[in-house]
């Protein structure tokens, strides 16, 4: 079956440090890769995703994945982060059906 | 377009008691899907449908759970008798269904289940 792992479930960053958040997928065929952010107070909405072609997908405010096939990852990064990226984010992957299947999230918290 | 309308935002109910969550998806989408968000497990797939009919329900925690999808315009979500356990935010999801790189999820706002 196929499965998400988001390591990191809480992250506590002060501004302008840089950003990696972990993503793990089981699934050895073809897969389309997700990162959703939900803000306080608000529903979730796609950040950035990858379908297929370069590797590196940059999504909207700044943030970025990588899909390294061979590590099953597809992490997101952020060189700066800001207050306003506090939310909880989560990687998501269908793989050929309409399923998609979503990792635990991980909360980040951005200090002022 | 007004987006997925979950209803309703709220429910406080007492153990034992029906619960019906209702989603309207984006108009001319064709899938649905429903997902349940805890502190402990994130999002949990529960049941998707593509053009009205039930595809995957394996994420369905028990019987006391049921969904429909009578036509493309609405879905619905039981839980009968509820438990306090229950207690999540139950998310409403639709998409177009197509295999293309426009493909996304569009999410309601949700509904806040609490289970006394």
């Amino acid at each position: 079956a196929q499965s998400v792992s988001q390591h990191n479930h809480h992250v506590i960053l002060s501004e302008a440090a840089s950003l990696e958040l972990g993503c793990n997928y089981s699934y050895g065929g073809t897969v389309n890769l997700f990162w959703y952010v939900q803000y306080p107070g608000q529903h979730l909405q796609l950040l950035l995703k990858y379908f297929s072609g370069d590797p590196l997908v940059k999504g909207i405010k700044g943030f970025e994945a990588e899909f390294i096939k061979s590590k099953f990852s597809f992490n997101l990064r952020k060189p700066s982060v800001q207050w306003s990226d506090t939310a909880e984010y989560f990687c998501a992957v269908t793989s050929g059906t309409y399923k998609y299947i979503f990792g635990t999230g991980t909360r980040l918290k951005v200090l002022a | 377009d007004a987006g997925v309308i979950q209803s309703p935002r709220h429910e406080v109910t007492e153990m034992g008691q029906e619960v019906t969550l209702r989603c309207k998806p984006i108009s001319g989408h064709n899938s649905l899907f429903w997902y349940r968000q805890t502190m402990m497990r994130g999002l949990e797939l529960l049941i998707y449908f593509n053009n009205n009919v039930p595809i995957d329900d394996s994420g369905m925690p028990e019987d006391r759970f049921s969904a429909k999808m009578p036509n493309a315009s609405f879905s619905t979500l039981k839980i009968q008798p509820s438990e306090p356990r229950d207690s999540a935010v139950y998310f409403c999801a639709s998409s177009t269904g197509e295999r293309s790189t426009n493909e996304k999820l569009f999410f309601g706002s949700g509904t806040q289940l609490s289970v006394l």
